[in-house]
C-alpha cells in the first residue's frame, strides 16, 4: 500500500505571497501524479496530472513539479490570492489505484 | 450540466438502519469510485467499478456494499449503519480505469450515524 505524504499540513500566508507545498510518495510502481484543490463545502477540482520524471505544468498562478526518482512534487501558487484558499489534494498512482494525501490547508488572510 | 449528482446532501440515521447513497454521472465515464473523508485521514476508497458489472473492493470496504448495473449508476449501501462509518461519502468517475487521468468528484454526502 502506498503512503502519501503532504507538507505543512496548514498554512497561511498574506496576499500577494508566493507559496508552495510538498507531496512526497512512495517511487516504487509509479504511474501518475494527481494535484486537486479542494474549496471548502465543494468538491475537488482536479489541477493537473504529471507521469513523467520532471514534468511541470502551470495553470495562470499555479505550477506544479514532478520528481520520480526521488518520489516528490510541489504545488507553487504565486502571488497569492485570498480565492486560493482551499485544501490542496495530491495523490500518488499505481496501475491499478489512486492512494490520497492528507491534504494541505492553505488560507491566504487579505 | 455534465457531472456527477450525489444524493441526500446530508443525513442523520440511526445505528443498526440500512442506507444507501446514490450517485448518478452523466458523463459516460467507465471508471467510479466510492471514497470516505475523515478528518487527519484523506480520502480513503471504498469500493470501486472499472465498468458496468464489475466491483472491486477498495481499502476500507467492511460495512459498505455496491453494484453497478449500468454506466451511470453506482449506489453506496450501508447494510447496518455504525457509529464509526459517520464521515463524508465523495463519489467520483474518471473515463478510463487508468490512473492517468484525473477523477470528477461529486459534492459529497455528509452521513452522520447516531
Amino acid at each position: 500500500i502506498l503512503n502519501v505524504e503532504q507538507s505543512p499540513q496548514s498554512l497561511h500566508v498574506q496576499e500577494g505571497d508566493s507559496t508552495n507545498f510538498t507531496c512526497s510518495f512512495p517511487s516504487s510502481n509509479f504511474y501518475a501524479l494527481h494535484w486537486y484543490r479542494w474549496e471548502t463545502a465543494k468538491s475537488p477540482e482536479a489541477l493537473f496530472v504529471m507521469t513523467l520524471n520532471g514534468d511541470e505544468k502551470k495553470k495562470g498562478r499555479i505550477s506544479a513539479t514532478l520528481n520520480t526518482k526521488e518520489g516528490y512534487s510541489y504545488l507553487y501558487i504565486k502571488g497569492s490570492q485570498p480565492e486560493d484558499s482551499a485544501t490542496y489534494l495530491c495523490a500518488s498512482a499505481s496501475y491499478d489505484k489512486v492512494i490520497f494525501g492528507p491534504g494541505t490547508s492553505l488560507s491566504v488572510i487579505p | 450540466i455534465a457531472g456527477i449528482t450525489q444524493a441526500p446532501t446530508s443525513q442523520i440515521l440511526a445505528a443498526g438502519r440500512r442506507m444507501t447513497l446514490r450517485c448518478t454521472q452523466d458523463m459516460r465515464h467507465n471508471a467510479m469510485y466510492w471514497y470516505r473523508q475523515d478528518l487527519g485521514l484523506g480520502l480513503r476508497l471504498i469500493h470501486y467499478s472499472n465498468t458496468a458489472g464489475t466491483t472491486g473492493k477498495g481499502e476500507v470496504p467492511d460495512g459498505y456494499s455496491v453494484s453497478r448495473a449500468n454506466t451511470d449508476d453506482f449506489p453506496l449501501t450501508l447494510a447496518s449503519a455504525v457509529p464509526s462509518q459517520t464521515s463524508v461519502y465523495f463519489c467520483a468517475s474518471s473515463d478510463t480505469p487508468g490512473t492517468a487521468f484525473g477523477y470528477t468528484f461529486g459534492s459529497g454526502t455528509r452521513l452522520t450515524v447516531v
